[in-house]
């Protein structure tokens, strides 16, 4: 089975915190994605990486940037956490020529 | 249906119903889609996908029915049970080439709620 991995289920922050946000793939996938998730919004799409060291923009990355230094892992951080930044955030992986993503359970961060 | 805003749309169905979810896609040029299925508490799990050269796929007891002409998939499951209870969502790819294979756009999603 694969198995997406997020570091936390739950997380609570300040405002001005530097915040890492860790999801580690055991399939050897290449696309890793990183999604928010907040009421009638959806899935909406924040950074992706389609190899190791490369990443391109979603739809929403302001206030946030990633990292992708090894195939498995790849991290979200907000540099200084916003009130704003509360929600659900979803990683995700698929094979480079897949459509079909496999999600973590997700990480609900509170910036307080 | 799907639409924007903050409230989702709401299925409520009796145990042993058949369940329809629609929904509208924005883009004429996505040749793929998938329907996910998200419980309390969980990421988002694939139920089924279908590819824009067919317009029927069947799965067990879900059928997703794809609708070119007016850009609308649904999804149908058969005889539902409680344990579908869930929030349902639609995705097609973006399919702009380069890079962006492998990208999806997510609907806004349905609530299913099915009584016993």
């Amino acid at each position: 089975d694969v198995k997406v991995t997020q570091s936390s289920r739950y997380l609570v922050k300040r405002t001005g915190e530097k915040v890492f946000l860790e999801c580690v793939q055991d399939m050897d996938h290449e696309n890793m994605f990183w999604y928010r998730q907040d009421p009638g919004l959806g899935l909406r799409l924040i950074y992706f990486s389609y190899d190791v060291k490369m990443k391109e923009k979603g739809d929403i990355p302001e206030g946030y940037s990633v990292s992708r230094e090894k195939k498995e892992r790849f991290s979200l951080i907000l540099e200084s956490a916003s009130t704003n930044q509360t929600s659900m955030y979803l990683c995700a992986s698929s094979f480079q020529r897949s459509y079909e993503q496999y999600f973590g359970p997700g990480t609900r961060l509170t910036v307080t | 249906g799907e639409s924007v805003g903050l409230h989702l749309p709401t299925l409520s169905v009796q145990e042993g119903d058949n369940s329809i979810i629609n929904c509208a896609y924005s883009n004429s040029a996505s040749d793929y889609f998938i329907w996910y299925k998200q419980e309390s508490g969980k990421g988002p799990q694939f139920i089924i996908d279908i590819r824009s050269n067919m317009d029927k796929r069947q799965g067990q007891r879900v059928t997703v029915l794809l609708n070119k002409t007016v850009k609308h998939l649904s999804l149908q499951i058969a005889a539902t049970q409680p344990g579908d209870s869930a929030v349902y969502f639609c995705a097609e790819n973006v399919n702009a080439g380069g890079t962006s294979y492998g990208k999806l756009t997510f609907g806004q999603g349905t609530i299913l709620t099915v009584h016993p």
